[in-house]
């Protein structure tokens, strides 16, 4: 069966702290996709990145960062000098099998104070 | 810019009404999806379309059915509204053959059955 375990239900920080949020995985398929999706208060999710198994290279997007370890089957997501619009509900997904559909942790969330 | 739309933001109905919430998507997806959020839950599947007049059973089809008569426009139909069903509805359309390319998110439509 396939899982996505977000472990931190939220998550306070002062703005330009730094900040990880851990998304764990289970799956059994060896092709696989992982994303974050962000959901600030206006509820839409908008994607922030998608990573397939077989590229473990960590990706940085301003300051945006994301650590993808298979041999710990996490992929954790860090913000650099967080700011007060990253505050938003945080979901890891994981997407594989036949069907290919999406399926997400129960989501993280983050407050950035100022 | 490419959007799925979902036709109410917020909805107030009654116990035992028969609820129809519509999803259109202008991407030409063959996949179209509906989730329902709740929190400390996460995102739930609840049926998935491949193709127009195709559905399938998500993780919690119970109290649910859904139409795709084009392939432009999925609609969730609760033949019965409970109050259990009130949560936020998210819509979401995906390429064919491309789980991980990830999905387009609709706005969401929250609904509170009173």
């Amino acid at each position: 069966a396939q899982k996505v375990t977000q472990a931190q239900t939220e998550i306070s920080v002062v703005e330009k702290e730094d900040v990880t949020l851990d998304c764990v995985y289970e799956t059994r398929d060896t092709t696989y996709y992982l994303f974050w999706y962000k959901q600030p208060p206006s509820g839409e999710l908008v994607f922030l990145i998608r990573r397939n198994s077989f590229d473990e290279q960590n990706e940085i997007s301003g300051r945006y960062s994301w650590n993808f370890q298979k041999s710990t089957s996490s992929f954790n997501f860090t913000i650099t000098a967080s700011q007060v619009v990253d505050s938003a509900v945080y979901f890891c997904a994981l997407s594989g099998g036949s069907q290919g559909n999406l399926i997400f942790g129960k989501g993280t969330k983050l407050s950035v104070k100022p | 810019d490419v959007k799925v739309t979902q036709s109410s933001r917020y909805l107030v109905k009654r116990t035992g009404e028969k609820v129809f919430l519509e999803c259109v998507q202008d991407m030409d997806h063959e996949n179209m999806f509906w989730y329902r959020q709740d929190p400390g839950l996460g995102l739930r599947l609840i049926y998935f379309s491949y193709d127009v007049k195709m559905k399938e059973k998500g993780d919690i089809p119970e109290g649910y059915s859904v139409s795709r008569e084009k392939k432009e426009r999925f609609s969730l139909i609760l033949e019965s509204a409970s109050t259990n069903q009130t949560s936020m509805y998210l819509c979401a359309s995906s390429l064919r053959g491309t789980g991980g390319a990830g999905y387009t998110f609709g706005s969401g439509t929250r609904l509170t059955v009173v």
